[in-house]
């Protein structure tokens, strides 16, 4: 069935480092790959999206990237702060007589001052 | 995006005994989604609530242990039955962008229940 896979489950860094996560996909006819953010106790948050017909998204200290043809997409955290420690869970939709989205198992990230 | 809220945001519940959590939205939806978070870990689907027919559910997940109503665009709910411990988790909904891309979704701020 669709699989979502996503590396690493935890993620250390220093203030001002980068952070990437990165994930796979096994529904080569998924289109649309959305990222979230869930910090402790509170509810998962869309931080960025980008669908099959391009390859890269920025949103300020946020990227993601696609590539199709290898069936991964990435996260990229640029600056981190400590303020971005949280869960964040990729996500593929994939087509199976409706959509639906399949996430990623998340990657605790701890940006320490 | 979408203004949602959940009923209740948390419950302590007795074995055997039956919780409905609510979910409504400021905005008509067509799609309505049941997801369960068990503690430390991912979102998994429960079931599709589309207005007017019967919630589609995923594999794992059965009508009679979580039924759910769609009486409207904006409004549902999903009932947790005969429960057990094994039924403590966050259960969230979430919706599609009422404005935007209908693949977009947006989660509600969850419903945590303890079974004991």
């Amino acid at each position: 069935g669709e699989n979502v896979e996503q590396h690493p489950s935890t993620l250390s860094v220093q203030e001002g480092d980068s952070a990437v996560i990165k994930c796979t996909y096994s529904d080569s006819a998924s289109n649309y790959f959305p990222w979230y953010k869930q910090e402790l106790g509170k509810r998962p948050q869309l931080i960025i999206d980008i669908r099959s017909n391009v390859g890269e998204k920025k949103d300020q200290r946020i990227a993601v990237t696609l590539n199709k043809t290898a069936k991964h997409f990435s996260l990229h955290i640029t600056e981190t702060q400590p303020e971005d420690s949280a869960v964040y869970f990729c996500a593929a939709m994939v087509s199976t007589g409706f959509q639906k989205l399949v996430f990623g198992t998340g990657t605790r990230l701890l940006v320490s001052p | 995006s979408a203004v949602i809220s959940q009923k209740p945001s948390r419950d302590i519940c007795q074995r055997g005994t039956s919780l409905t959590i609510q979910c409504q939205v400021d905005s008509q939806v067509t799609m309505m989604f049941w997801y369960r978070q068990q503690p430390g870990q991912s979102l998994t689907l429960i079931a599709t609530a589309n207005q007017g027919s019967e919630a589609t559910y995923e594999s794992g997940f059965v009508i009679d242990k979580f039924p759910i109503s769609r009486p409207n665009l904006t409004f549902s709910t999903l009932t947790v039955s005969n429960m057990s411990p094994e039924d403590s988790s966050i259960y969230l909904c979430s919706v599609e962008d009422p404005q935007g891309w209908e693949e977009t979704q947006y989660f509600g701020p969850g419903t945590r229940l303890l079974v004991l």
